[in-house]
């Protein structure tokens, strides 16, 4: 199985910072990579496909970068929506692994 | 709206069995491959199984195979997990999942399932 090593697994910031998630995979998985927000008691919501590109009407403060074995996930100026946690995803490769998660809380 | 809705979770004893089903909406749900994702309390994401459009393809994860089984019925554009042989570390909210441009594009909210004597 394909590990996927998220970091950090939380971190503090404040509106209007800049928030960067990394996610290193053990194995390529090309550009075959998701990135998610996940609120309590709600539906993942799927934010970045294919490691870069932006999911239809999610705002263009979110942005992700990388190929092969290290990606980079970044709110470019955090909203007060944004609290949230965050994860990757690796679609290489069944089993479909998932990094641990990123929660983002309030400064 | 598309929506999936989960329902089917609960409390259940230690080799007992509990069968989840996933109700769609607001797409052509038997044009889609489907998956099953659970997350235990306090731990992350674990891929469980998926299912093709048409039933034909059939994959789960090492740590439910032979205990649990999807299925699907497109007239009634639902998914289901039969669980059975139910373990503690089974505890967890249960989440199905729809296939488009990309694997596990669009989530239900979930259910919980609570295996425990």
């Amino acid at each position: 199985d394909i590990q996927m090593t998220q970091s950090p697994s939380s971190l503090s910031a404040s509106v209007g910072d800049r928030v960067t998630i990394t996610c290193q995979a053990n194995h390529d998985i090309r550009n075959y990579l998701n990135w998610y927000q996940h609120k309590p008691g709600e539906a993942p919501k799927l934010l970045i496909y294919d490691a870069s590109v932006l999911e239809a009407g999610v705002p263009s403060r979110f942005t992700g970068s990388g190929s092969g074995t290290d990606f980079t996930f970044t709110i470019s100026s955090l909203q007060p929506e944004d609290f949230a946690t965050y994860f990757c995803q690796q679609y290489d490769n069944l089993p479909y692994t998932f990094g641990q998660g990123t929660k983002v809380n309030i400064k | 709206e598309m929506q999936l809705v989960e329902s089917g979770g609960g409390l259940v004893q230690p080799g007992g069995s509990l069968r989840l089903s996933c109700a769609a909406s607001g797409f052509t749900f038997r044009g889609f491959e489907m998956n099953w994702v659970r997350q235990a309390p306090g731990k992350g994401l674990e891929w469980l199984s998926y299912i093709s459009a048409n039933s034909d393809t059939i994959h789960y994860a090492d740590s439910v195979k032979g205990r649990f089984t999807i299925f699907r019925d497109n007239a009634k554009k639902s998914l289901f997990l039969q669980m059975d042989s139910l373990r503690a570390e089974d505890t967890a909210v249960y989440y199905c999942a729809r296939d488009a441009r990309v694997p596990l594009d669009f989530w239900g909210q979930g259910t919980l399932v609570t295996v425990s004597s």
